[in-house]
């Protein structure tokens, strides 16, 4: 079974900062997905940002970018100058390339300090 | 559009109830699926179903019931409620084709006493 590991509970950033959060994940797939999705305190999960493993490049939406390393199996999230909505609970998520079966980290508060 | 609707969006149960969580998406997305949400764990997935007549088990389905008679609707159903089922339960839908993320939900709050 896949696992997704988010090491860090809790993160802050000062407003206008940039901000990584980490992901890890264990699979023997070659071929699969990896999303952040962004839950603020209204509770709705909101995607962020997917990746397919198989393209090398890395993803990017406007602010948000990940840096994948696929044979470190790391797929982190920065944030650059970071806003006061950014503040949320960040989710990283595993999907198999024919599987719509999605697999969840624990997620990571991040805080944006005025 | 709607997306996908979730009701209620609160619920108190005594334990030893059941109850029938409602989800319904207007998006014509062939897969959907409920996760519960609890601190520290992120999002475990309960049951998903491929398509109307077709359902499978998640994760942790123990406890809990699902059926696809339409590819609108995708209702949960709790037997015989437990403490430990007091949790945030989302709905969620996507495309058949792989890889596209999910539409989730607002979400379910319930709280078994």
């Amino acid at each position: 079974a896949q696992t997704v590991t988010q090491s860090q509970p809790e993160m802050s950033v000062q407003e206008a900062e940039t901000v990584t959060l980490s992901c890890t994940y264990d699979t023997s797939e070659n071929n699969y997905y990896l999303f952040w999705y962004k839950q603020p305190p209204s509770r709705q999960m909101i995607l962020v940002i997917r990746q397919e493993a198989y393209k090398q490049q890395n993803a990017t939406e406007n602010r948000f970018s990940v840096n994948f390393q696929k044979a470190a199996k790391s797929f982190s999230l920065k944030i650059s100058d970071s806003q006061l909505g950014d503040t949320a609970m960040y989710f990283c998520a595993f999907m198999r390339y024919n599987n719509n079966d999605m697999r969840f980290g624990a997620g990571t508060r991040l805080t944006v300090k005025p | 559009n709607a997306g996908v609707t979730q009701t209620p969006k609160f619920q108190v149960l005594k334990t030893g109830q059941s109850m029938t969580l409602q989800c319904a998406q207007d998006m014509n997305h062939e897969y959907m699926s409920w996760y519960r949400q609890d601190p520290g764990m992120g999002l475990r997935l309960i049951h998903y179903s491929v398509g109307a007549g077709i359902t499978d088990q998640g994760e942790v389905p123990n406890g809990y019931n699902v059926s696809r008679s339409t590819t609108e609707d995708f209702p949960l159903r709790l037997l015989s409620a437990a403490p430990s089922q007091t949790s945030v339960y989302f709905c969620a839908s996507s495309q058949a084709a792989w890889g596209y993320g999910y539409t989730f939900g607002s979400g379910t709050r319930l709280t078994v006493v």
